[in-house]
């Protein structure tokens, strides 16, 4: 089955700085990679996703690639700001499962 | 707005004594999913319903049940909860199957459950 490796577990970052989180998965077939946020407390809110067919999808200050060759995506969040403070969660989905894998979380601490 | 809901949000049972948590929804979805998340971890699927046909994952142990009565909501039963069940239970949906080009599952607040 899909396994995903998610890097650091642990990351900070300056406020105004950019913070990366990447990602790793195994099942080929995957073509479907949320990126969820987790306040403390509270429910993963998804930020942003891409699908297979797509190298880079952006949202303001967060932007998201995708490398299928190597098997890896990752998340950018540019000038960062203390609400962005949380955990970070990748997934990975592919059709021969009817679920979503995910990596074990990196929770980024922006320092003032 | 809220659109997948959960209640209650905090949950105090005694061990042993059997639990409910309610999850509903206003997407109309017609997958619903119950994962268990405990601290600092990724969140652990449970189960899912796909309408009313039951997936349960191989390694969710027996003491975990759910039930769905219709498409707006989906329940999970702990029968005799252990303190190794205290964590944060998320509910999630999807419209369809993941897998599918439609893809994305949305999560509820999630409720605290406290095993004294």
């Amino acid at each position: 089955g899909e396994n995903v490796e998610q890097h650091p577990s642990t990351l900070s970052v300056q406020e105004g700085d950019s913070a990366v989180i990447k990602c790793t998965y195994s099942d080929s077939a995957s073509n479907y990679f949320p990126w969820y946020k987790q306040e403390l407390g509270k429910g993963p809110q998804l930020i942003i996703d891409i699908r297979s067919n797509v190298g880079e999808k952006k949202d303001q200050r967060i932007a998201v690639t995708l490398n299928k060759t190597a098997k890896h995506f990752s998340l950018h969040i540019t000038e960062t700001q203390p609400e962005d403070s949380a955990v970070y969660f990748c997934a990975a989905s592919s059709p021969r499962d009817d679920k979503i894998i995910f990596g074990k979380g990196t929770r980024l601490h922006i320092l003032p | 707005d809220a659109m997948v809901i959960q209640n209650p949000r905090y949950q105090v049972t005694q061990f042993g004594k059997p639990v409910t948590l309610s999850c509903s929804q206003t997407l109309n979805h017609n997958v619903m999913y119950w994962y268990q998340q405990k601290s600092s971890q990724a969140p652990k699927l449970l189960f899912h319903y796909y309408d009313k046909d039951f997936n349960n994952e191989a390694d969710t142990p027996d003491n975990f049940q759910s039930r769905r009565p219709n498409t707006s909501f989906c329940f999970l039963d702990i029968r005799s909860p252990g303190l190794g069940d205290a964590a944060m239970y998320l509910c999630a949906t999807s419209r369809e199957l993941m897998g599918t080009s439609t893809d994305t599952q949305y999560f509820g607040p999630g409720t605290r459950l406290t095993v004294l």
